[in-house]
């Protein structure tokens, strides 16, 4: 089972910030947050990842709580192809060579609207 | 650098025959992973190898499927004895130090 729940759904208007929440109030000490979105038909895209500090870069900003319960991304100015399903996982690090299995929810659809 | 190669692109096949499904990791990684996307459902991992070696299939239906990673060659998924619930996408991913890089997909149709 998914260890994250998402909303199922968001609209956003085109040039404004899309603000994506996450749930993941079970997250272990060793966990990261990681996202990735799967624009249709496409195979799922890595967009950004954080243990506790807010990381940024040139696709997405990813806000995490204190207690790291729950996490934000944010989309800071949407445009229509950013219209996608948004998954929010937690995994521990990759260690070379090591088993990274991975549960996937249902995401956050998300439609950009014009 | 070539990301995770996977093909074919589209398969179609009729109900009884079987489907092979091909991914190339990353250059430089060992590991590949198998997801199932059913029409307007989520990723369901199916199955997990290293070359030479299945680790983990406990996403794997029990009957007419089955992978491998040779130590030459691509990774095969093979669904033998195809039906119409088997129609999907598949999707491959090799994990490195950014999680997972996921192919483009098979999208397998059962007609």
């Amino acid at each position: 089972d998914a260890k994250t729940t998402q909303p199922p759904s968001m609209d956003c208007a085109e040039g404004r910030a899309a603000n994506l929440p996450c749930n993941h109030s079970t997250i272990s000490g060793n966990e990261y947050v990681y996202w990735y979105r799967q624009i249709h038909s496409q195979g799922p895209q890595y967009i950004i990842h954080g243990l506790k500090n807010n990381e940024t870069n040139e696709m997405a900003s990813l806000i995490i709580t204190e207690d790291r319960k729950s996490s934000t991304l944010i989309l800071p100015h949407a445009t229509l192809r950013d219209t996608a399903v948004y998954y929010c996982i937690v995994r521990p690090y990759p260690v070379s060579g090591g088993y990274q299995k991975v549960t996937f929810g249902t995401g956050t659809k998300l439609q950009v609207i014009p | 650098n070539a990301g995770v190669m996977q093909n074919p692109r589209h398969l179609v096949r009729r109900r009884g025959q079987e489907a092979r499904l091909r991914c190339s990791p990353m250059k430089g990684h060992s590991h590949v992973y198998w997801y199932r996307q059913l029409p307007e459902e989520g990723l369901k991992f199916m199955v997990y190898l290293q070359k030479e070696n299945i680790i983990d299939e406990s996403g794997m239906p029990k009957e007419r499927f089955s992978a491998e990673f040779p130590k030459e060659g691509p990774s095969i998924l093979r669904i033998q004895q195809v039906v119409r619930g088997d129609s999907a996408a598949y999707f491959c991913a090799s994990s490195g130090d950014y999680g997972y890089t996921f192919g483009s997909g098979t999208r397998l149709t059962v007609v």
